[in-house]
């Protein structure tokens, strides 16, 4: 899987949009892009994913730009419950071996009141 | 059932003991997947089964940990002879077979050896 780098943080007020940035600049043509994000204490929980056109769903928006080396994820009214860490995943769907995810650090998303 | 279910959900052991951790995948889910995940670290594999395949046991840190699937459903992760540094929750995951298909994690079982 094509590696990926994130800020190790981020704060947003209560109420406005957060942005989520992610660099895959060695992501290949195959390869999707996953936002998973983790709530303390809790499992990770499948946001959203895309390959090349954007994407929106009932909890997020992903854009992604157009020569696929970077994206970006947005929660378009964040509150508190938004808090946790974002990670933004590279996997490609060939479907052999473990095929699984490789988490990075991510993003601790703080939302502020 | 309606997500991936894993127990026990918190569970304390003494050193030297062996536990067992079950997981129960979401229905028609033939993918499944165990990871560690260490207080403030990051998400660790362990081991991948898909269907009747042989499973991928490549991130199994020791012989002391083993996990097997009956029936192509339930899995148990077992621990030998458990060590501190098994602390940790373990996480199980699962997707349909079709590649591509999102993967659905449960809640975890919180392991703490003392």
């Amino acid at each position: 899987d094509a590696k990926t780098t994130q800020p190790p943080s981020m704060d947003c007020a209560e109420g406005r949009a957060a942005n989520l940035p992610c660099n895959h600049s060695t992501i290949s043509g195959n390869e999707y892009v996953y936002w998973y994000r983790q709530i303390h204490s809790q499992g990770p929980q499948y946001i959203i994913h895309g390959l090349k056109n954007n994407e929106t769903n009932e909890m997020a928006s992903l854009i992604i730009t157009e020569d696929r080396k970077s994206s970006t994820l947005i929660l378009p009214h964040a509150t508190l419950r938004d808090t946790a860490v974002y990670y933004c995943i590279v996997r490609g769907h060939s479907g052999g071996g473990a095929d699984g995810l490789t988490f990075g650090k991510g993003t601790h998303l703080i939302i502020q009141p | 059932g309606a997500g991936v279910s894993q127990s026990p959900s918190n569970k304390v052991t003494e050193k030297g003991k062996d536990v067992e951790l079950r997981c129960d995948p979401i229905s028609g889910h033939t993918a499944l997947y165990w990871y560690r995940q260490s207080l403030g670290q990051g998400l660790e594999f362990l081991i991948y089964f898909q269907g009747n395949s042989a499973p991928d046991k490549s991130g199994l840190p020791s012989d002391r940990f083993s996990a097997e699937r009956t029936g192509g459903s339930v899995s148990t992760l077992t621990i030998q002879r458990t060590q501190q540094e098994d602390s940790a929750v373990y996480l199980c995951a699962s997707r349909r077979t079709v590649s591509g298909n999102t993967i659905y994690f449960g809640e975890g079982s919180w392991l703490t050896v003392v």
